[in-house]
């Protein structure tokens, strides 16, 4: 059975830190991996997607690697501000299809003034 | 943001009552899904749909049935409610097989 591990669970950081946010896996054998953020007592907004032929992926300030064999996934978070304060969340795809999600527990960022 | 809407929001019911929460879309998506949220455990597949009345078990699915009936509607329903349940209810589209998956507002369910 596949599990995904965040850690740490809760991070706090001075405003424009760059930070590494981590998350791991224990079967390799997955389709994709996905970061997400959430915001207290709202729905999931997905960050970026890596299919499980990529490295990485950028959207603005963030970057997100993937290395299946090692099974870790890193999502990199240039020049934090107040407004990423957030849970961060990484779910993986697979083994096994159905398109079903695995999600680890998430990381609580705040980014201090 | 994906058009993706849950009903209700919020919601307070009795032990062995049932209850029917309604996912909408209006992205045409093919794939739906439903998850809850709950501390400690993450976010848990409850089950999913890959099309119009096909529907899969996921992680969580005892106590859980779905229907879709249409593409745009995903319902899920708790024949019998019980105290467990409570929980934070999630409606996820994607389009297609390992594609994004966006989520919807949530729905919060008490049961007493």
């Amino acid at each position: 059975k596949q599990e995904v591990t965040q850690i740490p669970a809760a991070l706090s950081v001075p405003e424009g830190e760059n930070l590494v946010l981590n998350c791991s896996f224990t079967d390799s054998a997955i389709y994709n991996l996905q970061w997400f953020r959430q915001d207290p007592g709202k729905g999931l907004t997905s960050l970026l997607l890596i299919q499980s032929s990529q490295r990485e992926q950028t959207s603005g300030r963030l970057n997100a690697s993937l290395d299946k064999s090692s099974g870790r996934s890193t999502l990199y978070i240039a020049a934090s501000q107040p407004g990423d304060s957030a849970t961060y969340l990484c779910a993986v795809e697979g083994p096994g299809g159905g398109n079903k999600l695995t999600f680890g527990t998430g990381t609580q960022l705040k980014v201090e003034l | 943001d994906a058009g993706i809407t849950q009903s209700p929001r919020h919601k307070v019911t009795e032990t062995g009552t049932p209850v029917t929460l309604r996912c909408h879309q209006t992205e045409n998506h093919r794939y739906m899904y439903w998850y809850r949220q709950d501390p400690g455990h993450g976010l848990r597949l409850i089950h999913y749909s890959y099309g119009v009345k096909d529907t899969d078990k996921g992680e969580v699915s005892d106590g859980y049935s779905v229907s879709r009936s249409k593409t745009e509607d995903f319902l899920l329903t708790l024949e019998s409610a019980t105290s467990s349940q409570t929980s934070v209810y999630f409606c996820a589209i994607s389009a297609l097989a390992g594609d994004e998956q966006y989520f919807g507002p949530g729905t919060r369910l008490t049961v007493l």
